[in-house]
């Protein structure tokens, strides 16, 4: 079946450790993108890419990285310089970057920073 | 910009009982307009989208109108059932330029009780 999966589902860190969230999509998307959920905050975007070997900053970028270097996977990096990096963090994707479509989620993967 | 404003919760309902989760929107030009659902340590699924004026969104029961002159998108269900319980989020989505982001409200928790 097609979807978007994220690994790991849950994760632990200690203060000063990068770490990668993956996530991988068979629905042949153009975009992607990186949503962190905290309570009562809703969702807000951290990275999105429209194409291959492209991306752009979100509203909350400061502490993360991302790549794109194949069409399918969109990384995360949790960076150390990151302040208050545990949150439930979202993928998702779309079969193009503009107009009315809707976006396709993964399960989440959980941060805790210990 | 763009900005969701819904309700605040937590809403909890008892079975069968009817259901309205007000969402109100801030956009320019022609959004396109989307209600999601997340059950407990899950990520967001579509529950319906209406992609233009007086156009109405329904799925499982659930119903939204996009009206344009109240800038208003509630969301509604005739009887709830214990596992309709799960956080709601309106979103928009601009066909224009800029468009790459769904902007999402805080979300409202929903608790049906038998």
């Amino acid at each position: 079946d097609g979807g978007i999966t994220q690994s790991p589902k849950y994760l632990f860190r200690k203060e000063g450790q990068n770490v990668t969230l993956s996530c991988e999509q068979n629905l042949n998307h153009d975009a992607m993108y990186w949503y962190r959920q905290d309570p009562g905050q809703g969702l807000r975007l951290i990275y999105y890419s429209q194409i291959v070997n492209d991306f752009q900053k979100g509203d909350i970028a400061e502490g993360y990285s991302v790549s794109r270097e194949k069409k399918e996977s969109f990384p995360l990096t949790v960076t150390s310089a990151q302040k208050n990096p545990t949150a439930f963090y979202l993928c998702a994707s779309s079969p193009a970057p503009r107009g009315a479509g809707e976006l396709f989620f993964g399960e989440g993967s959980r941060l805790t920073v210990l | 910009g763009n900005s969701v404003t819904q309700m605040e919760g937590p809403v909890t309902l008892s079975e069968e009982a009817f259901l309205t989760i007000n969402c109100t929107y801030t956009a320019t030009g022609y959004p396109s307009l989307f209600w999601y659902v997340q059950y407990p340590g899950e990520g967001l699924q579509l529950l319906l989208k209406a992609t233009k004026a007086d156009d109405k969104g329904s799925n499982k029961g659930f119903e939204a109108t996009y009206r344009k002159e109240t800038t208003s998108f509630h969301l509604e269900k005739g009887s709830v059932q214990v596992s309709d319980s799960a956080v709601y989020f309106c979103a928009l989505k601009n066909s224009g330029a800029g468009s790459y982001q769904l902007t999402f409200g805080k979300g409202t928790k929903l608790s049906v009780i038998p």
